[in-house]
């Protein structure tokens, strides 16, 4: 069965600190890699995708993500975060191109 | 463009009433879905459509049922509403999934 995992549901993080938000799926065939960014009483906002080609992605925020098949992994990183990066991060990933399959989400909170 | 709109956005149902939650997107994507979205168990998939005219189970279609009325338009339908569909739901659409959009979402509360 298919599978996303998210190892953390809770990052805590000190305000110009690093974080990593760790994403791992289960699947033996192509994906399609993303993670979104969920805001309070918001919908869910693409934040930076894999489809193809290299595996290092970037956001217009400073996010990056790498996407690594052999461990099957796609962790989202920021070098230096700021108090507006609070908010709930999914991981998600695309099998068969119809479906998307949802992490259960990390909740980083940015302590000034 | 709107995007993935959604309506409406709060509601209050008592148990056992019905109602319907629409869903429309201007974006010309094929496939629509709809998600139920509960403290600690992230997005679970209650129905998608892959092109207008097909429908399909999710994880957790128990208790709902969609109609894609058009490219354009997928509606959520409760028929008898239970507490525990109490939730946050959200509509998204995609095409050849290589990425979702979102909608603002409709918190429904069963009492």
């Amino acid at each position: 069965a298919q599978s996303v995992t998210q190892l953390d549901s809770q990052v805590p993080v000190f305000e110009e600190a690093p974080v990593e938000l760790r994403c791992n799926y289960s699947s033996s065939v192509s994906v399609y890699l993303f993670w979104y960014v969920q805001y309070p009483n918001q919908g869910l906002q693409l934040l930076l995708k894999y489809l193809s080609g290299s595996t290092l992605v970037e956001s217009i925020n400073g996010f990056e993500a790498e996407f690594n098949k052999s461990q099957t992994s796609f962790h989202l990183r920021k070098p230096s975060v700021h108090i507006s990066d609070t908010a709930e991060y999914f991981c998600a990933v695309s099998f068969t191109g119809n479906q998307f399959y949802f992490g259960t989400g990390t909740s980083l909170t940015v302590i000034p | 463009n709107a995007g993935v709109t959604q309506t409406p956005k709060f509601q209050v149902l008592k148990t056992g009433q019905s109602m319907t939650l629409q869903c429309a997107q201007d974006m010309n994507h094929n496939s629509m879905y709809w998600y139920r979205q509960d403290p600690g168990m992230g997005l679970r998939l209650i129905y998608y459509s892959a092109s207008e005219g097909t429908t399909d189970k999710g994880e957790v279609p128990n208790g709902y049922n969609v109609s894609r009325l058009n490219k354009r338009e997928f509606s959520l339908r409760l028929e008898s509403a239970a507490p525990s569909q109490t939730s946050v739901y959200f509509c998204a659409s995609s095409e050849h999934g290589y990425e979702q959009y979102f909608g603002p979402g409709t918190r429904l509360t069963v009492t």
